[in-house]
């Protein structure tokens, strides 16, 4: 099976920095994806590690680590429209389903 | 289409009735899944269809819960005798294997009230 855990809420400023963590542990590993996911909207892609290191896309950049089972999600420069859930998923092989973590839920306050 | 299609985008129903839902995927995606979100929860796995493969239905909560999807294009998920803890948004999602892996694209959701 896979377990899949990232803090439920967090709370930023505007203008600042924040980490989002997820770890997981599976028996198979091909890849993890972040997703967005605002209100009452459909999560939309974000990004998606399969090889260790970093990978910047604007402002948002997506860590992995696949011998620590770790992967972080760093948004610089707040704005409140990042307010929204993020979801970590992490994908075993290519003929089992992809796996969501249950989401962490972020405010981005003045 | 351009993108997953999802019918009805809102059901209210009584308990005890069945309701069918519709996903109509992106063109060409082998890969289908149903989710479940309750009200601030997060994506609950209900089933997955990969091309020819028999699907993975080990996220149907109950026996009142099924799926079929024909070929590689419309998906219908129909729960049976409703009760008032089905009430969620019901999301699908369909992928092709790619450079990105299994990248999904969600449709809307449909929001099932069940009253």
């Amino acid at each position: 099976g896979q377990n899949i855990d990232q803090p439920t809420e967090m709370t930023a400023t505007e203008g600042a920095i924040v980490q989002i963590n997820c770890t997981y542990q599976t028996s198979g590993f091909n890849g993890l994806f972040w997703y967005q996911q605002h209100a009452g909207e459909a999560p939309t892609f974000l990004s998606y590690n399969v090889l260790d290191g970093l990978e910047e896309k604007g402002r948002f950049s997506s860590f992995l680590s696949r011998s620590k089972g770790y992967s972080y999600l760093l948004l610089k420069e707040l704005q409140m429209k990042d307010s929204a859930s993020y979801l970590c998923a992490v994908w075993n092989s290519g003929n089992t389903p992809l796996v969501f973590g249950k989401g962490t839920r972020l405010s981005v306050i003045a | 289409g351009a993108g997953v299609s999802q019918s009805p985008s809102n059901k209210v129903t009584e308990k005890g009735k069945d309701v069918e839902l519709r996903c109509d995927p992106i063109s060409g995606h082998t890969a289908l899944y149903w989710y479940r979100q309750r009200l601030g929860q997060g994506l609950e796995f209900l089933i997955y269809f990969q091309g020819n493969s028999a699907p993975d239905k080990s996220g149907l909560p109950s026996d009142r819960f099924s799926a079929e999807r024909t070929g590689e294009s419309v998906s219908t998920l129909t729960i049976q005798r409703t009760q008032q803890e089905d009430s969620a948004v019901y999301l699908c999602a369909s992928s092709s294997l790619g450079e990105q892996g299994e990248k999904l694209f969600f449709g809307s959701g449909t929001q099932l009230s069940v009253l």
